[in-house]
């Protein structure tokens, strides 16, 4: 399972775009890049998933290099209840295929 | 959209009692599940794999008889927290994928143990 890094905490003001980076060096070929949002006392939810380019839907985009070895969760125009906690998850999509977080870029939206 | 439900939400029993949480997959089945468990401000760590119809894959240094995992039907497994203790208190989540397309994974609301 590919490893990845995001950085622990990042502030922002509202309605300002937030752009999170993670690396994942160990990409594997079969592998997708899935970003998940979590708030405190729930469970994550989905966000955006890609395999390379780029990504969009309506709540985020999704940057892929052509090495696949890091990507970018751009969220556009933050809102105060987009505080929480994202996790960037490198693995293969098949349903038997476990997930495993890393420790996730905690966000605060700043009035 | 699949929806993944977990219960109870919140759950508080006695040291020494066992709590049983399940978690069903509401639109869809799936042949695997997955349970996790979250410490405060801490991230998911993966328990367990649950598979319909056989045994459970336990992650290296869970306890299978302190958390028994069943997986009786395509759309609903159990986990049982067995005598629990108050260090076993935790918020646990659950987590399916649709066994007929290869998409993203969908997880309950999660469960909040106390022990006392």
């Amino acid at each position: 399972l590919a490893k990845t890094t995001q950085p622990i905490s990042m502030d922002s003001y509202e309605g300002q775009e937030v752009n999170i980076t993670c690396s994942h060096n160990n990409i594997a070929t079969n592998d997708y890049i899935t970003w998940y949002q979590q708030f405190p006392s729930q469970g994550p939810r989905f966000i955006i998933q890609g395999y390379k380019t780029k990504v969009t839907n309506e709540v985020a985009s999704l940057f892929i290099p052509a090495d696949r070895k890091s990507s970018t969760l751009s969220l556009p125009r933050v809102s105060l209840s987009d505080t929480a906690v994202y996790y960037c998850l490198v693995g293969d999509i098949a349903a038997g295929n476990k997930l495993t977080f890393g420790g996730g870029t905690r966000v605060l939206v700043k009035p | 959209g699949a929806v993944v439900s977990q219960h109870p939400s919140r759950v508080i029993c006695k040291s020494g009692t066992s709590v049983k949480i399940e978690c069903r997959s509401l639109d869809f089945q799936a042949t695997t599940m997955f349970w996790y468990r979250q410490f405060p401000k801490k991230s998911l760590m993966l328990m367990a794999t649950s598979n319909e119809g056989s045994k459970a894959t336990y992650e290296q240094g869970v306890e299978k008889d302190k958390f028994l995992i069943n997986h009786a039907s395509l759309t609903l497994s159990t986990l049982t927290v067995t005598s629990a203790h108050p260090e076993d208190s935790s918020f646990y989540i659950c987590s399916a994928r649709d066994q007929g397309k290869n998409t993203e994974a969908f997880f309950g609301q999660g469960t909040r143990l106390t022990v006392v």
